[in-house]
């Protein structure tokens, strides 16, 4: 099935220690994005790219970088993680769509633990 | 800045209640998304309403855009254990960079047996 996929669904980094977190799409959706959701909270949208095309939220931490190699896949680099980046990432993406709006698609989410 | 406000913010229910969330704006969106979460799981689509006054129906789910597509509300007849998570809203714009989405604080729902 088309899907949004997310590896690892886990992952234990140490404070300070680089980590990448892995989106990839089978639905050929020319946009993607990454949130960033604390418990009990609403997902918090990080950035997101319109085909090559990268686009930062204002409030973005510079240590939160992104790349998209290819239409299918997106990383998030978190360079030097603190303990309040401890959250779920979630990749999601959606359809360019000629005036109108398309839904968004999400993976289900990468557990980052900083230690 | 638009703003979507979800209401209520927690909901404990017995099995088989009635239930109702809202989502309310001073803005107009082209769309309004619901979705579920579960814990430790990414966010799940269950409707699109794209059309002022639209109803859809999703078994015991049912979604209406309001008129003016600046609010939405999703009702559950006979609410199950199986009901229970996180529900979020969230508007949707088409801009330039994309289709951008608001979300709402999302409502975590409880149905006890």
């Amino acid at each position: 099935d088309a899907m949004v996929i997310q590896n690892p669904r886990y992952q234990v980094t140490q404070f300070g220690k680089p980590v990448t977190l892995s989106c990839s799409q089978t639905l050929n959706h020319n946009v993607m994005y990454w949130y960033q959701q604390k418990s009990s909270q609403a997902p918090k949208l990080l950035f997101h790219y319109y085909d090559k095309d990268f686009n930062n939220e204002a409030d973005t931490p510079d240590n939160f970088q992104s790349r998209r190699p290819n239409t299918s896949f997106c990383f998030l680099d978190i360079r030097s993680p603190g303990l309040g980046d401890a959250a779920m990432y979630l990749c999601a993406t959606s359809r360019e769509w000629q005036g109108g709006t398309d839904t968004q698609y999400f993976g289900p989410g990468t557990r980052l633990t900083v230690l | 800045t638009q703003l979507l406000e979800q209401s209520p913010q927690f909901l404990s229910i017995q099995e088989g209640e009635n239930l109702t969330v809202y989502c309310n704006s001073s803005s107009v969106f082209s769309s309004l998304q619901w979705y579920r979460q579960e814990p430790g799981e990414g966010p799940v689509l269950l409707v699109t309403v794209v059309t002022g006054g639209e109803v859809k129906k999703l078994k015991r789910l049912t979604f209406q855009f309001g008129d003016a597509r600046k609010d939405s509300s999703l009702h559950i007849t006979a609410a199950q254990t199986g009901d229970t998570g996180l529900y979020l809203c969230a508007g949707g714009q088409w801009g330039n960079a994309g289709n951008m989405l608001t979300f709402g604080g999302g409502t975590r729902l409880m149905v006890k047996p």
